[in-house]
């Protein structure tokens, strides 16, 4: 069984960096792609971006060069930052398994449970 | 970016009625989309994917249908578990990879 569990912490200031982590069980973070998204009622559900462990990634041009993701083999986790953030980066964060499919892009299988990120001061 | 609308906001249904979401992109994208089911509180769960490949363990009720850029997810007969809201995302070759806004079924 695939778990995915986001952790981080729940109030960032504007301006500075949100940081998160997904803790994945039950499958390799070697074997697949990984993604964080977002949901809030302005903005919807929303991709972020995607890392392979190898380095490979692609994010979301909206977030231009603020966000960065990484990933941890040997501890089992990926992370996502993303600097400078506004009342607008408030939302609920979700860590995914991306599934990519030749000549196309990427669908998610399995989610973590979200985490709650206000950006206020 | 491809934008993808979702309608109606929000469907009104009895159980065991038939359901059908409607979702449409703004260009084509053959068909790569997927449909996901979100449930209060929870995250979303990949109901469809290919536009018509049931997820593992997703119910014989949930059909996906349609390409190029109409979709449809039909619910056959719907059970009180399926009260829910209901998103597609299209997966074509270019990101970013967007959602729609969603369809809530409620009862009615």
């Amino acid at each position: 069984q695939v778990l995915l569990q986001e952790s981080g912490p729940g109030l960032v200031k504007p301006s500075e960096t949100l940081s998160l982590t997904c803790d994945v069980s039950g499958a390799s973070l070697s074997s697949h792609y990984w993604s964080w998204l977002r949901q809030s009622p302005e903005m919807g559900l929303e991709w972020l971006g995607y890392m392979y462990y190898s380095g490979f990634h692609n994010y979301n041009p909206s977030l231009k060069s603020r966000i960065t993701i990484s990933i941890s083999v040997s501890k089992k986790h990926f992370s996502l930052n993303l600097a400078s953030v506004t009342a607008a980066d408030t939302a609920i964060y979700y860590c995914a398994r991306a599934f990519p499919v030749p000549a196309a892009g990427i669908y998610f299988d399995y989610w973590g449970l979200g985490t709650l990120v206000t950006v206020s001061s | 970016e491809i934008v993808m609308t979702q309608s109606p906001a929000t469907l009104s249904v009895s159980p065991g009625e038939r359901a059908t979401f409607s979702c449409r992109a703004s260009q084509s994208i053959g068909t790569n989309l997927a449909w996901y089911q979100q449930k209060p509180g929870q995250a979303p769960r990949l109901l469809i994917y290919g536009a018509s490949t049931r997820a593992t363990g997703v119910p014989a009720r949930f059909s996906g249908s349609g390409s190029g850029t109409d979709f449809t997810l039909t619910i056959s007969s719907l059970q009180s578990e399926d009260f829910a809201v209901y998103y597609c995302q299209h997966y074509n070759n270019r990101p970013p990879w967007t959602f729609g806004q969603g369809t809530k079924a409620d009862i009615k």
